[in-house]
């Protein structure tokens, strides 16, 4: 069974850094994209961050770049991101999610962990 | 950078049919997912590559997408079938990035 499972969230001050960690399963993780997915409170889903299997290639969304980080460990399963300068607006819940293809859907998703960004 | 138009909002009755909108421009040249979400849950899902299916989804759930607009086609209507709906591409003009739609909440009257 797939299992995707995101930890790592939490309240932070604005400024501050946070390092979110998805642990996958059930897979053969180093065969997949994989991204990260955040969905402010009582908002639509927004795309983050992309990163190719073998971390070769990593693709962010405007408002986070210079400020986050997506790579991977393969060797573990694991999937991060390295949160930095964080702002208000950077409050969401954070989902992993695999992607099937370089151009495919998501099809596996994490229960999500809750960033709080906040003074 | 690549935009998709959702409405807000769709209203059906139990049994009946119902059509989400996703608007982009020349969307028909992109491969269009679909996911649903309800309260306190993760996305699901539903329809790939605009018009499959992941094995667990009903049939009821289809999907054309042609020209400047992917629809995603509810049949006969469940109340459980009430959610948001959110549409997917990726923007394959702009460094593999991904777009999402707005969203939209179905309400099952």
């Amino acid at each position: 069974e797939v299992q995707l499972v995101e930890s790592g969230g939490g309240l932070v001050q604005p400024g501050g850094s946070l390092r979110l960690s998805c642990a996958a399963s059930g897979f053969t993780f180093s065969s997949y994209w994989m991204s990260w997915v955040r969905q402010a409170p009582g908002k639509g889903l927004e795309w983050v961050a992309n990163i190719k299997q073998d971390g070769s290639e990593k693709y962010y969304v405007d408002s986070v770049k210079g400020r986050f980080t997506i790579s991977r460990d393969n060797a573990k399963n694991s999937l991060y991101l390295q949160m930095n300068s964080l702002r208000a607006e950077d409050t969401a819940v954070y989902y992993c999610a695999r992607a099937t293809g370089a151009y495919g859907s998501f099809d596996y998703w994490g229960q999500g962990t809750l960033v709080t960004v906040s003074s | 950078s690549y935009v998709l138009t959702q409405p807000p909002s769709v209203s059906v009755a139990p049994g009946q049919t119902a059509r989400i909108t996703c608007g982009g421009n020349n969307i028909g040249s992109k491969s269009v997912h679909w996911y649903q979400q309800k309260p306190g849950q993760a996305p699901v899902l539903v329809v790939y590559d605009d018009s499959d299916r992941p094995s667990g989804i009903p049939e009821r759930f289809s999907g054309p997408n042609s020209g400047n607009t992917a629809t995603l086609t509810i049949s006969r209507v469940e109340a459980g079938d009430e959610a948001d709906y959110y549409c997917q591409v990726w923007d394959s003009s702009s460094d593999h990035r991904v777009v999402f739609g707005g969203g939209t909440k179905l309400t099952v009257l």
